[in-house]
């Protein structure tokens, strides 16, 4: 079993739509969370990032962890053609070990 | 955000021979830079963790003989891949520890290596 789980998609949404991204985690350990969003050839991009659980808001995009049922999520409201792109979600468990990432989400935010 | 930049963006080259990737942060120092490798739509897989000043700790099945990190600067990390071979080309990207002594890392931009 993977550290970290991600439904790779793709997902496809008409703009406007109200986009779910999510990721299971099997390491209770895991305490800091972490949401990349990468676009085609280019390296990632730090999107949002949490510490235990709880949700963060920034935009249109909120982040939320549930560390009882170890389930990540992001929301994206208003999406927007732009944010299509592959979403990776990272977890590690602090101490600066080695993050984990999931496979990624592909999204295609149709106009 | 920490700005991480990579160089070259891609790189052509023949079999056998050794290319270098220079991994540098712009606007901060980084004692800690990481490694990742990229197949097609797969996710980022680590292969070492550059240290400046000491040896490169490297993930299991990954060749430190094949692969030569030398972290010899606070902003400036390089991957060597010595004698490519065809099943080396893939998309290489580095990352550095959060400046701010946060739980994350900033990634360059890649660097795409082909070799044929």
């Amino acid at each position: 079993q993977k550290e970290v789980e991600q439904d790779p998609g793709p997902l496809s949404v008409p703009e406007g739509a109200i986009v779910s991204l999510n990721c299971t985690y099997s390491n209770s350990a895991f305490q800091y969370f972490m949401w990349y969003r990468q676009y085609s050839r280019k390296g990632p991009e730090l999107l949002m990032y949490t510490y235990s659980s709880g949700n963060k808001e920034d935009g249109r995009f909120t982040a939320q962890v549930d560390k009882s049922s170890k389930y990540i999520s992001l929301f994206i409201r208003d999406s927007q053609p732009s944010d299509s792109a592959t979403y990776l979600c990272a977890t590690n468990s602090g101490g600066y070990q080695k993050v984990t990432f999931g496979t990624g989400t592909k999204l295609q935010v149709i106009p | 955000g920490a700005v991480v930049s990579q160089h070259p963006s891609w790189v052509i080259c023949k079999s056998g021979t050794s290319v270098k990737i220079e991994c540098r942060s712009l606007d901060f120092q980084a004692t800690t830079m990481f490694w990742y490798r990229q197949f097609p739509k797969q996710s980022l897989m680590l292969m070492a963790t550059s240290n400046e000043g000491s040896k490169a700790t490297y993930e299991q099945g990954v060749e430190k003989d094949k692969f030569l990190i030398n972290h010899a600067s606070l902003t400036l990390s390089t991957l060597t891949v010595t004698s490519a071979h065809p099943e080396d080309s893939s998309f290489y990207i580095c990352s550095a520890r959060d400046p701010g002594g946060a739980e994350t890392q900033y990634f360059g931009p890649g660097t795409r290596l082909l070799v044929l």
